[in-house]
């Protein structure tokens, strides 16, 4: 599969800023996917884009589906500290391509109190 | 949402030994079915690709007789890594397609230590 571009690699911030990251990715994907990660868990599913421009808000979680079909933002307002984790961005082509999930690198987020 | 769950959540082993590792969806019947290997600080790698009553679609450069996937049920697919060496150990999770087939659901993991 393919990988995405990711970024950032990492951020380090103070509780009650606001995060942004992105994805892009030189193909089009028909889903696009934001997880998170805690140490030694699996990943969370926390918002899913269906459609190229779709805006989609989960509390204080907000995501973009580019309308070019190749990239995606995940942004979060007032971050709190139980926000650290991993983020990974994914692109589901879907029945062409099993199904199968093209993600990203990762952002690793740091809040500190 | 969708619980997939794995067992064991940690398993050592000796070198040279077999181990098996299960994913199951709790909620739901998953025909399809995923297992990943992460590194630390890396992203998910796909290995292979479980259909319900069929043969696993690996990925290129993931060995078939290595690590053995079978699907023998809507809700269970199990990994067994054969012949496990200290270079297998990783994080495997698991993670089985949505009704809706837009979403994937993942486990928690299984952390495999080969000695």
């Amino acid at each position: 599969g393919q990988q995405l571009n990711q970024s950032p690699q990492s951020m380090f911030i103070q509780e009650g800023e606001d995060v942004s990251m992105n994805c892009t990715s030189s193909s089009i994907f028909n889903t696009w996917l934001w997880y998170k990660q805690d140490p030694g868990e699996g990943p969370v599913l926390l918002i899913a884009l269906y459609k190229a421009g779709e805006l989609t808000s989960n509390g204080r979680l907000t995501a973009q589906f580019g309308i070019t079909r190749k990239d995606s933002f995940l942004n979060i307002s007032a971050s709190i500290p139980s926000d650290v984790g991993i983020y990974f961005c994914a692109g589901l082509l879907g029945s062409n391509s099993g199904y199968a999930l093209n993600f990203g690198k990762g952002t690793s987020l740091l809040v500190t109190p | 949402g969708a619980v997939v769950s794995q067992h064991p959540s940690r398993v050592i082993c000796k070198s040279g030994t077999s181990v098996k590792i299960e994913c199951r969806s709790l909620d739901f019947q998953a025909t399809t079915m995923f297992w990943y290997r992460q590194f630390p600080k890396q992203s998910l790698m796909l290995m292979a690709t479980s259909n319900e009553g069929s043969k696993a679609t690996y990925e290129q450069g993931v060995e078939k007789d290595k690590f053995l996937i079978n699907h023998a049920s809507l809700t269970l697919s199990t990994l067994t890594v054969t012949s496990a060496h200290p270079e297998d150990s990783s994080f495997y999770i698991c993670s089985a397609l949505g009704r809706s087939t837009d979403t994937q659901y993942f486990g928690p993991g299984t952390r495999l230590t080969v000695l």
